[in-house]
């Protein structure tokens, strides 16, 4: 089944403590990207890559790193969470970046940092 | 400025009837894609349907519909005979051919409606 996974599903942790979530797709997708979810401010971009080795920035990278050694994995790191990096984290897929491409969603990482 | 604005953010609809959700966006490309989002209380989100700038026709997929007035900048979602199931969060995206030169690709999202639907 074609397939964005995300893991963890949920994570609450302390300020300061190092975290990554996972994200794999199974579709061969290049274009991968990283989004929080806020209320009232809908999905807002982290990160993206294009390919292999090729990652930068989107509206809100503060605080956040990726890295992209395999296609298929794209995986979120937290160096020293804050409180206000608490939000619902999506990883997404697609194709291509022409405009009609989908975007497949992971199922979201509810990250809680107190 | 907002790129994506969706001025409601709750909708209440009675079941079996259609309900409008509004979203307007802003860019200055000529050439975009629009998307419309579903994400239940289950937290995924759902693909319902995709209009490109240079479409000539509104696009539809089953009950959902797009009622795109390109003049106006808006892109409603018309969904018909209202189900039970259809309550949850509502995201309108758009993306750009090209965002400023940076993240081309990205879709840009607007704040969500969550739409009810009573029995």
């Amino acid at each position: 089944e074609a397939q964005v996974t995300q893991n963890p599903r949920y994570l609450i942790t302390v300020t300061g403590k190092k975290l990554t979530v996972t994200c794999s797709q199974n579709m061969n997708h290049e274009y991968m990207s990283w989004y929080r979810q806020d209320p009232g401010l809908g999905l807002r971009q982290i990160y993206y890559s294009m390919n292999v080795e090729v990652t930068d920035k989107g509206d809100v990278p503060e605080g956040y790193k990726v890295s992209r050694k395999e296609k298929r994995n794209f995986p979120l790191i937290l160096e020293s969470p804050s409180p206000n990096q608490t939000s619902l984290y999506f990883c997404a897929s697609s194709s291509g970046r022409g405009l009609g491409y989908e975007q497949y969603f992971g199922p979201g990482t509810r990250l809680t940092v107190t | 400025a907002q790129k994506i604005t969706q001025t409601q953010p709750g909708m209440f609809v009675q079941e079996k009837e259609a309900v409008t959700l509004d979203c307007t966006y802003d860019t200055s490309d000529p050439s975009y894609g629009l998307f419309w989002y579903k994400q239940p209380s289950s937290g995924e989100m759902i693909f319902l349907i995709y209009q490109g700038s240079y479409d000539q026709q509104n696009a539809t997929e089953g009950r959902y519909s797009l009622n795109f007035q390109k003049a106006r900048k808006s892109a409603n979602l018309v969904i018909s005979a209202s189900q039970l199931g259809d309550s949850a969060m509502y995201f309108c995206a758009m993306r750009e051919s090209y965002a400023g030169g940076t993240s081309y690709g990205k879709l840009t999202f607007g704040q969500g409606t969550i739409l009810t639907v009573h029995p």
